[in-house]
């Protein structure tokens, strides 16, 4: 089956500094999404792409949704404390269907 | 608005009791839904998905099982449960292509 390759697998950053993570597939995808999971809670949809080339921002992050549609980054500026968490990329495949694959997450710690 | 609901929120259960877990969804209709397991913190297995009432798609063969009384609720369950079944129990909905998770159930087997 299709899978996404998320890197970094880690991240231990201080406090301000900017923070990138990125998917990538051998699969062309429709759809990119990225979430943000606490500890103990469920994941949170952050940003929803759904086109080639498409820039999307909320608040400190910006995602792309790459030219060839087989990956995708998130960036986050400046980051807080409470920015501390699990980064998921998802992607729903060309065909529509109606399961979309995960990465394996990004765990992003950051240092006051 | 649309809210998941999932209960109950964590479970220690013996070795080779029964289980059921419930998910419901308020503020849409037709939704699909999902359940997954996650382990250690990383990694989305989706488990189960369905498209509409009683219908269920499995993704893992195991001893779990998953149904769909109504449109909105969503159940997971198990006769007998492993000391492999710990984990952390999501339910999702999506409407075409973005999910939604609820916040998930804890379950030890003890």
């Amino acid at each position: 089956g299709q899978q996404l390759n998320q890197s970094p697998q880690s991240m231990f950053i201080q406090e301000g500094e900017d923070v990138s993570m990125n998917c990538t597939s051998s699969s062309i995808f429709n759809t990119w999404l990225w979430y943000k999971q606490d500890p103990g809670e469920g994941p949170v949809l952050l940003i929803a792409l759904y086109k080639a080339g498409e820039l999307t921002s909320n608040g400190r992050l910006t995602a792309q949704f790459g030219i060839t549609r087989k990956d995708s980054f998130l960036n986050i500026s400046a980051s807080i404390p409470s920015d501390v968490g699990i980064y998921f990329c998802a992607g729903n495949t060309q065909g529509g269907s109606e399961k979309l694959v995960f990465g394996k997450g990004t765990k992003l710690t950051v240092n006051p | 608005s649309q809210t998941i609901h999932q209960w109950p929120a964590t479970l220690v259960q013996p070795v080779g009791s029964p289980l059921s877990l419930e998910c419901t969804v308020e503020g849409t209709s037709n939704p699909n839904l999902y359940w997954y397991r996650q382990a250690a913190g990383r990694g989305l297995q989706l488990l189960f998905y369905s498209v509409g009432i009683g219908q269920i798609s499995s993704e893992v063969p195991q001893n779990l099982s998953a149904s769909r009384p109504q449109d909105r609720q969503f159940i997971l369950s198990s006769k007998k449960l492993l000391l492999s079944d710990s984990g952390f129990y999501l339910c999702a909905w999506s409407g075409q292509y973005e999910q939604y998770f609820g916040p998930g159930t804890r379950l030890t087997v003890t």
